[in-house]
């Protein structure tokens, strides 16, 4: 059973960048059973889909984010992150990671406000 | 990219009702669908993947079906604990989506 945890700053300015990193346990990020996503929920909306990172590292982002968004894969550390340029009011969500579909983290709200 | 519409976006039904959620794709994902049930404040609990396969641990009172672009959730007689909102996902291409939502209200 995976256990998914996010990591990140909380409050993070406008213009700059988010920065969130998933720890994972209770498995090998280096089966092919998994694929590690990001989703985030701003307040009383919907779930959207941020991006996904293979085994291989090859990376698949939301094209309304993907000029922003930038992921990568530690499986030695058994984690991925995810970095999210020139943030706006807008970014700010509760921000989830995954191993898609199966386990989710708790989530880590983050505000972007100077 | 495969755009996910959700139907209805508010349902209000009784304790013991039968109800049924429809999730269409914009073209055919086979079978590559999940549901998931969310509470306020949670992360979203998976219900059912691969469109009609039950997640361990979740009630057999929900069940899943479709393939292609149309599926549904049904939950066969509701309890007091399913009062939540449910979302489905694709997973079919590399680039997911979520429909937006059904919240099931008590009536």
């Amino acid at each position: 059973q995976l256990q998914l945890q996010e990591s990140g700053p909380g409050l993070v300015k406008p213009s700059e960048t988010l920065s969130l990193t998933c720890n994972v346990s209770g498995g090998s990020m280096s089966s092919n059973s998994y694929y590690w996503g990001w989703i985030r929920q701003p307040p009383g909306k919907g779930l959207e889909w941020i991006g996904s990172i293979y085994r291989s590292g090859t990376t698949f982002h939301n094209p309304s984010l993907t000029s922003r968004v930038t992921m990568s894969l530690d499986t030695s550390n058994n984690q991925f992150s995810l970095k999210l340029t020139s943030v706006t009011a807008a970014d700010t969500a509760v921000y989830f990671c995954a191993s898609l579909p199966h386990f989710w983290g708790q989530g880590t709200l983050i505000t972007v406000s100077s | 990219d495969i755009q996910m519409t959700q139907s209805p976006s508010t349902l209000s039904a009784s304790v013991g009702d039968r109800v049924t959620i429809t999730c269409r794709a914009s073209q055919s994902i086979s079978r590559w669908l999940a549901w998931y049930q969310q509470k306020p404040g949670k992360a979203p609990n998976l219900l059912i993947y691969k469109a009609s396969t039950l997640e361990s641990g979740v009630p057999s009172r929900f069940s899943g079906s479709g393939t292609g672009t149309e599926f549904t959730l049904t939950i066969s007689s509701l309890q007091p604990d399913d009062f939540a909102t449910y979302y489905c996902q694709q997973y079919n291409s590399y680039s997911d989506t979520f429909g937006q939502g059904t919240k099931l209200e008590i009536k």
